[in-house]
């Protein structure tokens, strides 16, 4: 398996609070993703990282912020968690060699009550 | 805006015979496709890729097909079998390493039937 975790693996929160959940990888990769995924909507790009303190915002990136400070870690944190992000988040980390895949973490599950 | 489309959202296959899964792209600037395949709790796992400057590539039971002209690939998996049940996703970049969003179809839930 890819060096990569997830943590917390399941989360419970309230509407209103913020929640920050976190990746981390020991393969050095440069490029880190963070991902959702909804019944009828597959996987779709929250924020993505080209290296520390490199990032930009993917196709649903509205409530969301990220940062990188280290090369192994990449934060996604939800200012201010509404119903609406109850999800199952995935980080995803991808390396610059040619003709390789993205690996993805086990996943957060996190309801927003 | 779709730009990648996996429009079946479920299939079933007897074990043996062959599960085809189909995926459709809009963006002509996609050059690289991979299939991922997802079994509940789990991560995604990665199955099979393929660059645009080829049409097919094998990887045991797995074989993907690229018809650039139709922006359309698929993965067919034979014979299928009852641990093949999951959820198949198409994956397409513009680039074959990671200095490019990976942009996700909506996934089909294919069950093999014993």
């Amino acid at each position: 398996d890819a060096g990569i975790t997830q943590s917390p693996r399941h989360k419970v929160t309230e509407t209103g609070t913020p929640v920050t959940l976190r990746c981390h990888q020991t393969e050095n990769h440069r490029y880190m993703y963070w991902y959702r995924q909804d019944p009828g909507h597959g996987l779709r790009l929250i924020h993505y990282s080209y290296g520390v303190k490199d990032t930009d915002k993917g196709e649903v990136s509205d409530g969301y912020s990220v940062s990188r400070s280290k090369t192994e870690d990449f934060l996604l944190t939800l200012e201010s968690a509404t119903s609406s992000q109850t999800s199952v988040y995935f980080c995803a980390i991808w390396s610059d060699r040619l003709n390789t895949e993205a690996f993805f973490g086990q996943g957060t599950r996190l309801t927003v009550v | 805006d779709q730009q990648v489309k996996q429009n079946s959202p479920s299939l079933s296959v007897q074990e043996g015979r062959i599960s085809i899964l189909n995926c459709d792209y809009t963006n002509s600037m996609f050059d690289y496709f991979l299939w991922y395949k997802k079994y509940p709790a789990e991560g995604p796992t990665f199955l099979i890729s393929i660059s645009s400057i080829k049409d097919k590539n094998e990887d045991g039971r797995f074989t993907v097909f690229l018809n650039k002209s139709a922006k359309h690939l698929s993965l067919h998996i034979v014979p299928s079998q009852p641990g093949d049940s999951a959820v198949y996703f198409c994956a397409a970049s513009a680039t074959n390493f990671g200095n490019e969003k990976l942009t996700f179809g909506t996934g089909t839930r294919l069950t093999i039937i014993p």
